[in-house]
């Protein structure tokens, strides 16, 4: 069965306005998440990392301030588009690993259509 | 910095071929290396995951191998069916670090 729920799958939403993702690690703890974005024909991308309690890593080029991420519980993770632009629009997947092999796994991911 | 080279970029075979696809990354200091599968519009699904000390993992159909040295890694599909096709990912994760590099991905179309 999934062991990381995403929601929602897709989302359309008018230019700038707010969007939330949330993604749930599902019968486990995820001390840390992890987001990624994937344009068309591209790689998964890292966005950022949560860590719970504390605040999120972002990786170079991507705007904290944007891309608002909380995780304040040890099952659930948000990351928030905050004044959506059509050039956000992109596959976002979340993801946690569980004990200590390494092994990662992933939300089914959220598509986000801005018009 | 790790970079991680998936090659060929698609591959389209008949049914019931057996396949091999290719997972390169240039340091060879990593964590563990990871194959997944990803259907269009969906998150990816873990197939394989050898950790750096390992050679190969196998389940059922698919066996993955790992030559850390040469930097490189395979993903071998045993006769191939139509719901095999999906683009397969190849990622590491670098020694110290919690985070995965991607390949680009192969796309892999089985045709009927």
């Amino acid at each position: 069965g999934a062991v990381v729920s995403q929601h929602p799958s897709r989302v359309i939403c008018k230019s700038g306005t707010s969007v939330k993702i949330e993604c749930r690690s599902l019968d486990f703890q995820a001390t840390t998440m992890f987001w990624y974005r994937q344009f068309p024909k591209q790689s998964l991308m890292l966005m950022a990392t949560s860590n719970e309690g504390s605040k999120a890593t972002y990786e170079q080029g991507v705007e904290k301030d944007k891309f608002l991420i909380n995780h304040a519980s040890l099952t659930l993770s948000t990351l928030t588009v905050t004044s959506a632009h059509p050039e956000d629009s992109s596959f976002y997947i979340c993801s946690t690993d569980r004990g200590n092999t390494g092994e990662l796994f992933f939300g089914e991911g959220s598509r986000l259509t801005v018009l | 910095k790790q970079e991680v080279t998936q090659i060929p970029a698609a591959l389209s075979v008949p049914e019931g071929e057996n396949l091999v696809l290719n997972c390169s990354f240039t340091d060879s200091a990593i964590y563990n290396l990871q194959w997944f599968r990803q259907d269009p519009g969906k998150g990816l699904t873990s197939l394989l995951l050898i950790q750096s000390s390992q050679r190969e993992q196998t389940s059922g159909r698919l066996n993955a191998s790992l030559d850390k040295s040469s930097g490189r890694s395979t993903l071998y599909i045993a006769a191939s069916q139509p719901g095999d096709s999906a683009t397969y990912l190849c990622a590491v994760i670098q020694g110290g670090s919690e985070k995965l590099v991607f390949g680009k991905g192969t796309k892999l179309t089985v045709n009927p």
